[in-house]
């Protein structure tokens, strides 16, 4: 079956500019995680999405904010950029139901953004 | 709360020799753990997981991890490396209850080089 799917895989904006990230989960996947991987702070939680609610939210500014569709499809936008948005960022997709060892995610390849 | 240590941010190996990447963690609850693995411009794919059953977890192309509640540690070791196991690993901690539930808190990551 069809693996994480993210778009677009690349991006260049400018400061100021905002942009907006796309993740498809795997099909019958209800929770969609998102994650910023920068080579200094490491890969750090940004949010988690279920069934169109925000379930978790990690210690980010509001700039950065998601969403989720009635498909699980997720997006996510970043407002009023900054030089230190430049990441990787990784979505992943899981069933979402919380017992122990079925929280297993499944990572996208990433978006790297550049902001000049 | 949950935290994660790498011990190692570089080990180097050569072909046929065993690796060894260490972690430490800590968490509120009952853990689940998790080995990621990153190769250069890829998104991260799940090598094994701890879930309460089996302290000696088997995962993909022959690594295993051992989790000891004693010493709070989840190394992952492979017998013989191989030259595809160059690579970034990442040791993921995930609670199973509290706020913190369903998010991943990640280490920082151990860049395993093999030499011919």
């Amino acid at each position: 079956k069809a693996g994480v799917t993210q778009t677009p895989r690349y991006l260049i904006k400018t400061r100021g500019q905002q942009v907006t990230l796309s993740c498809s989960p795997i099909s019958g996947h209800r929770s969609v995680s998102w994650y910023q991987q920068t080579p200094g702070q490491g890969l750090q939680f940004l949010f988690e999405y279920f069934s169109e609610t925000q379930r978790n939210k990690g210690n980010f500014p509001g700039r950065f904010s998601g969403r989720q569709f009635s498909n699980s499809r997720s997006e996510m936008n970043v407002s009023t950029l900054e030089l230190g948005d430049s990441a990787l960022y990784l979505c992943a997709s899981s069933l979402g139901v919380r017992r122990s060892g079925a929280n297993v995610l499944t990572f996208g390849a990433g978006s790297r953004l550049t902001v000049l | 709360a949950q935290s994660v240590t790498q011990l190692d941010s570089h080990v180097s190996v050569s072909e046929g020799t065993p690796v060894l990447l260490r972690c430490n963690y800590s968490s509120s609850y009952s853990p689940s753990l998790f080995w990621y693995v990153q190769h250069p411009n890829k998104g991260l794919q799940l090598l094994l997981k701890y879930t309460s059953a089996a302290t000696l977890v088997k995962g993909i192309n022959g690594f295993e991890a051992e989790f000891k509640k004693s010493e709070t540690s989840f190394h992952l070791t492979k017998p013989s490396a191989h030259m595809s196991d160059a690579a970034e690993y990442f040791c993921v901690v995930s609670d199973t209850g509290g706020t913190s539930y369903g998010k991943l808190t990640f280490g920082q990551g151990t860049i395993l080089t093999v030499h011919p």
